[in-house]
């Protein structure tokens, strides 16, 4: 089966570094995405893994480690506004099938 | 910027009802997707489309069919509403590449009474 696996809630305060965890079980891979979505709103797209390291961009980074079946999503200097929800999805195959989801991990920031 | 518009935000049915819940993409986008989002359950996909005409069912297709006659348009139908069909309702659009993220609309929230 396929099961994507991430911590439902996680809490930090301002200006700290968070990372948060994903790892799945999937009958094929052809990468990792992470998604921000607050609340009441649509999720947006925030990176892509497809290949094993690290990506980098801004305040936010993404790891990737194809053989264990892990990734995280790294915070730095975080911020209130950084209080969402923050989704994992596999994509299994090239093509012919869509994004599965993890069921999201909420993150909230306090001052 | 690619758009993804939902035709409605706020939608209340009766149980029994047909309901057509629309979604339009501005970006030319081979792919459309409609998912459901319920608390707890995060985001499970009930059908998607790789062309006009072309269909596949996802995780949860029971209940829903789809539609898509255009390119642009792929409409998620629920032949007879029921309770448990109350949800958050996404609509998102991707190229046909495997690395091209979704683009989700803002998100139908139907409610069946």
């Amino acid at each position: 089966g396929q099961n994507i696996d991430q911590p439902t809630e996680m809490t930090a305060t301002e200006g700290a570094i968070v990372q948060i965890n994903c790892t799945y079980q999937t009958s094929g891979f052809n990468g990792l995405f992470w998604y921000q979505q607050h609340a009441g709103e649509a999720p947006t797209f925030l990176s892509y893994n497809v290949l094993d390291g690290l990506e980098e961009k801004g305040r936010f980074s993404s790891f990737l480690s194809r053989s264990k079946g892990y990734s995280y999503l790294l915070l730095k200097e975080l911020q209130m506004k950084d209080s969402a929800s923050y989704l994992c999805a596999v994509l299994p195959n090239q093509a012919g099938t869509a994004l599965i989801f993890g069921k999201g991990t909420t993150l909230s920031v306090s001052s | 910027d690619v758009k993804v518009t939902q035709s409605s935000r706020y939608l209340v049915k009766r149980t029994g009802e047909k309901v057509f819940l629309e979604c339009v993409q501005d970006m030319d986008h081979e792919n459309m997707f409609w998912y459901r989002q319920d608390p707890g359950l995060g985001l499970r996909l009930i059908y998607f489309s790789y062309d006009v005409k072309m269909k596949e069912k996802g995780d949860i297709p029971e209940g829903y069919s789809v539609s898509r006659e255009k390119k642009e348009r792929f409409s998620l139908i629920l032949e007879s509403a029921s309770t448990n069909q109350t949800s958050m309702y996404l609509c998102a659009s991707s190229l046909g590449t495997g690395g091209s993220p979704l683009h989700f609309g803002n998100g139908t929230r139907l409610t069946v009474t």
